[in-house]
């Protein structure tokens, strides 16, 4: 089945304690991108990926780091966490359309993080 | 900055019923725009999207059309049921800095509700 497989899906844990969100497709998609979804904000783009080994600032980039070593994995690094980054996120993938840009988007199930 | 909005926040409507929703955006500099759908607790789900180039997209009941010039794409919904409940979101795409179409903007959805 073509999914995009986020792990974990909930995760309670404690202000600066590194962790690791995962993002997987099977698609062979070239795109990949993470949002986070916060009540009254909606949906904010943090990093995107065009390609393996090309990243791109979103527009809430701040606090988190990502890397795109290979087609299929692009996981979001929480270096330092803080209260404020406790929020829905999302990973999604495409395949890029003629004109290079990011065509019909499959949506990861979400990871819920919480930081206390 | 591109900014997106959609009007109205929230609807409700009679099962039957024929409606439109509204997206505006202020930079026609885009690459497509995405119209999804969310359920409650869930992720997205991509319903149509629009190349820069097109004019409109259908797909079943749903048909979406783009006017890039006046920034205003509108997602109309024929012969709504019940099950169309849940939160629709407007998303554009834009250029990055390798002058590809990743970045993405969300607006902050309109959230229907259709009464048997």
């Amino acid at each position: 089945e073509a999914q995009v497989t986020q792990n974990p899906r909930y995760l309670i844990t404690v202000t600066g304690k590194k962790l690791t969100v995962t993002c997987s497709q099977n698609m062979n998609h070239e795109y990949m991108s993470w949002y986070r979804q916060d009540p009254g904000l909606g949906l904010r783009q943090i990093y995107y990926s065009m390609n393996v080994e090309v990243t791109d600032k979103g527009d809430v980039p701040e606090g988190y780091k990502v890397s795109r070593k290979e087609k299929r994995n692009f996981p979001l690094i929480l270096e330092s966490p803080s209260p404020n980054q406790t929020s829905l996120y999302f990973c999604a993938s495409s395949f890029l359309s003629r004109a290079g840009g990011a065509n019909v988007l499959t949506f990861g199930a979400g990871s819920r993080l919480t930081v206390l | 900055k591109q900014e997106v909005t959609q009007i109205p926040a929230a609807l409700s409507v009679p099962e039957g019923e024929n409606l439109v929703l509204n997206c505006s955006f202020t930079d026609s500099a885009i690459y497509n725009l995405q119209w999804f759908r969310q359920d409650p607790g869930k992720g997205l789900t991509s319903l149509l999207l629009i190349q820069s180039s097109q004019r409109e997209q259908t797909s079943g009941r749903l048909n979406a059309s783009l006017d890039k010039s006046s920034g205003r794409s509108t997602l109309y919904i024929a012969a709504s049921q019940p099950g169309d409940s849940a939160t629709y979101l407007c998303a554009v795409i834009g250029k990055g800095i390798y002058n590809q179409g990743g970045k993405l903007i969300f607006g902050q959805g309109t959230e229907l509700s259709v009464k048997p």
